[in-house]
């Protein structure tokens, strides 16, 4: 079964601290992504990557970078977190096949900035 | 742009009752692909039902279906005979045609069973 592992459930952070959101994946995916999930708003794509040190910018990428040295591990960066990026940040995996190939989501990880 | 709306943001439903959760999208590519994900209270999203754009035939699985228009760019999930348990938010999303599309998702709809 595949795995998808956020390294923290939750997460206080004061304004303006550099915040490392990691991800890995256990599957051998080549696709990964971040989202943000806010109610009312349902799932808002940050970034995602396609293969290794490969990236593209989602919907919403302000305020947020990625890193993916590894194929393994995708990690989003709050360069300085700021009180409207609390919020519930989804990573997943997929991989790279087109079709009816669906994402593998980890349980997320709930941010709160102070 | 790709874009998919979900218009119902909250559903009650009588418990066994058929459910029509809709999905509408916008895209200019010729082949893309369609998905809906159930998110139960605890968080975790539950892969439940995928539609290719060539597809002739609407996709099934189990007490899921999916009404697929394509002439009307509607994806909508049915889910016969609901049960307690399919009390939980869902999602419809899309996916272009190209390896490095991406994935996107609409808002939401809150579905609740009642006994």
């Amino acid at each position: 079964d595949v795995k998808v592992t956020q390294s923290s459930r939750y997460l206080v952070k004061r304004t303006g601290e550099k915040v490392f959101l990691e991800c890995v994946q256990d599957m051998d995916h080549e696709n990964m992504f971040w989202y943000r999930q806010d109610p009312g708003l349902g799932l808002r794509l940050i970034y995602f990557s396609y293969d290794v040190k490969m990236k593209e910018k989602g919907d919403i990428p302000e305020g947020y970078s990625v890193s993916r040295e590894k194929k393994e591990r995708f990690s989003l960066i709050l360069e300085s977190a700021s009180t409207n990026q609390t919020s519930m940040y989804l990573c997943a995996s997929s991989t790279g096949a087109l079709g009816g190939v669906p994402l593998h989501f980890g349980n997320g990880t709930r941010l709160t900035v102070t | 742009a790709q874009k998919i709306t979900q218009t119902q943001p909250g559903m009650f439903v009588q418990e066994k009752e058929a459910v029509t959760l809709d999905c509408t999208y916008d895209t200019s590519d010729p082949s893309y692909g369609l998905f809906w994900y159930k998110q139960p209270s605890s968080g975790e999203m539950i892969f439940l039902i995928y539609q290719g754009s060539y597809d002739q035939q609407n996709a099934t699985e189990g007490r899921y279906s999916l009404n697929f228009q394509k002439a009307r760019k509607s994806a909508n999930l049915v889910i016969s005979a609901s049960q307690l348990g399919d009390s939980a938010m869902y999602f419809c999303a899309m996916r272009g045609e190209n390896r490095d599309d991406k994935i996107i998702f609409g808002k939401g709809t809150r579905l609740h069973i009642l006994p």
